[in-house]
């Protein structure tokens, strides 16, 4: 089935640095969505991508959709405290609308 | 407009005992989905609902486990019998259809925990 791994597992920063991660899969996908997700909280969009070879910002966030189709960048710019929290790729199954395949996160901790 | 809103937050069951999860949607979404996330994990899809229909529903749905939304608004979960292995959060969340959006709204969830 359709599977998406994320990079990498988990994140140790510096508050101030960029942080890159990224999401891959053997299938191809026709929308790459980035969601974070608080402790305790449901996952929130932070930016949805539908074209391949989409760059598409959202403040410091910055997303790409892999020319293959099968790839999907995030970078956080300047990162603060607050960014810390689990982020997700997701796209939805080819089989059916709306379902949502999920990566396994990355988690990001920033250090003051 | 005040989101998805999920009842309980917590619960915590023995084993064997039948629980009971309430969802009520953004009031104008007519699309409802069930995601289950244990830890270290992204969300598993469930099942979702469009208006009282529902559409499909996964192979992680066992036969312990049904949802309805009998109206086409808020939705129930139950599971019954539960199993250790059922100590999840889980997650609603809505959308409209017939949208080129994906991106739906997803609730704070209920965090089961079987003992």
């Amino acid at each position: 089935g359709q599977q998406l791994n994320q990079s990498p597992q988990s994140m140790f920063i510096q508050e101030g640095e960029d942080v890159s991660m990224n999401c891959t899969s053997s299938s191809i996908f026709n929308t790459w969505l980035w969601y974070k997700q608080d402790p305790g909280e449901g996952p929130v969009l932070l930016i949805a991508l539908y074209k391949a070879g989409e760059l598409t910002s959202n403040g410091r966030l910055t997303a790409q959709f892999g020319i293959t189709r099968k790839d999907s960048f995030l970078n956080i710019s300047a990162s603060i405290p607050s960014d810390v929290g689990i982020y997700f790729c997701a796209g939805p199954r080819s089989t059916s609308y709306g379902k949502l395949t999920f990566g396994q996160g990355t988690i990001l901790t920033v250090h003051p | 407009d005040t989101g998805v809103s999920q009842n309980p937050r917590h619960k915590i069951t023995k084993r064997g005992q039948n629980v009971t999860f309430r969802c009520d949607p953004i009031s104008e979404h007519n699309r409802l989905y069930w995601y289950r996330q244990t830890l270290g994990q992204g969300p598993e899809f469930l099942t979702y609902f469009q208006n009282e229909a529902q559409l499909e529903k996964s192979r992680l749905l066992s036969d312990r486990f049904s949802a309805e939304r009998p109206k086409g608004s808020f939705s129930t979960l139950e599971i019954q019998r539960t199993e250790q292995g059922d100590s999840a959060m889980y997650l609603c969340a809505s959308s409209r259809s017939g949208q080129f959006n994906y991106g739906y709204t997803f609730g704070s969830g209920t965090r089961l925990t079987v003992v």
